[in-house]
């Protein structure tokens, strides 16, 4: 079945600093690919998603490509806040594969000044 | 544009009670969904509903329930709580048609069961 894989955290990163989550996919059919953020005592917000391969999301500073083959889909920023501290979900959504999304387990991130 | 809005924030049960959860979806979307998301873990597919129908099932046990109304708003209902069943209860809407399917999600529900 359709299935995420997200880096284990926690990550920690000092201000300024690159960042980069891996995530990597399992899916039956075409799925779209999303990261949602989760800030402490807050649901789940889009963060940027990519609908087909080779799509580029992006959202403020954070970027990922849609890689059918490698099937992953890793976030990257150049230059991280203490502001972006927060937990960040790699997701799927598979049409043929039913209604649901799939998340990845998360990964928390730090970022001292 | 209002967003998704649940309640109650907060709710300590026993073991063995009922419970009922309610989310109001964002304006302008007609499908609600329902995550389950216990302690350091993803968000995990309790079930959707379109249309007033339960369209779509994660891998959950019949007493868990749901209604969607028309107004498109919709209820989780747990039966015979057990202690496993505390986590965070989120609620997404998102409006069904062409394109992908973004969720918009509330801030949640938090059970405790004791």
């Amino acid at each position: 079945g359709d299935s995420v894989t997200q880096m284990e955290g926690p990550v920690t990163l000092s201000e300024e600093a690159f960042l980069t989550i891996n995530c990597t996919y399992t899916a039956t059919g075409y799925p779209s690919l999303f990261w949602y953020v989760q800030y402490p005592g807050e649901g789940l917000q889009l963060l940027l998603k990519a609908t087909k391969a080779d799509d580029k999301g992006s959202n403020k500073g954070f970027e990922a490509t849609y890689r059918k083959e490698t099937t992953s889909f890793h976030l990257e920023k150049g230059s991280v806040q203490v502001s972006d501290s927060a937990v960040y979900f790699c997701a799927l959504s598979d049409p043929s594969a039913g209604n649901q999304f799939y998340f990845g387990t998360g990964t928390s991130l730090t970022v001292i000044p | 544009e209002t967003g998704v809005t649940q309640s109650p924030t907060h709710l300590i049960k026993t073991r063995g009670q009922q419970v009922t959860l309610r989310c109001s979806s964002q304006s302008g979307h007609n499908t609600v969904s329902w995550y389950q998301q216990a302690l350091g873990q993803g968000p995990q597919f309790i079930f959707q509903y379109y249309r007033e129908e339960e369209n779509g099932r994660g891998n959950f046990p019949p007493r868990f329930s749901g209604l969607q109304f028309p107004n498109y708003s919709s209820e989780l209902n747990v039966n015979a709580l057990e202690l496993d069943d505390s986590a965070l209860y989120l609620c997404a809407s998102s409006l069904r048609g062409p394109g992908a399917n973004v969720l918009t999600f509330g801030a949640g529900s938090r059970l405790t069961v004791l």
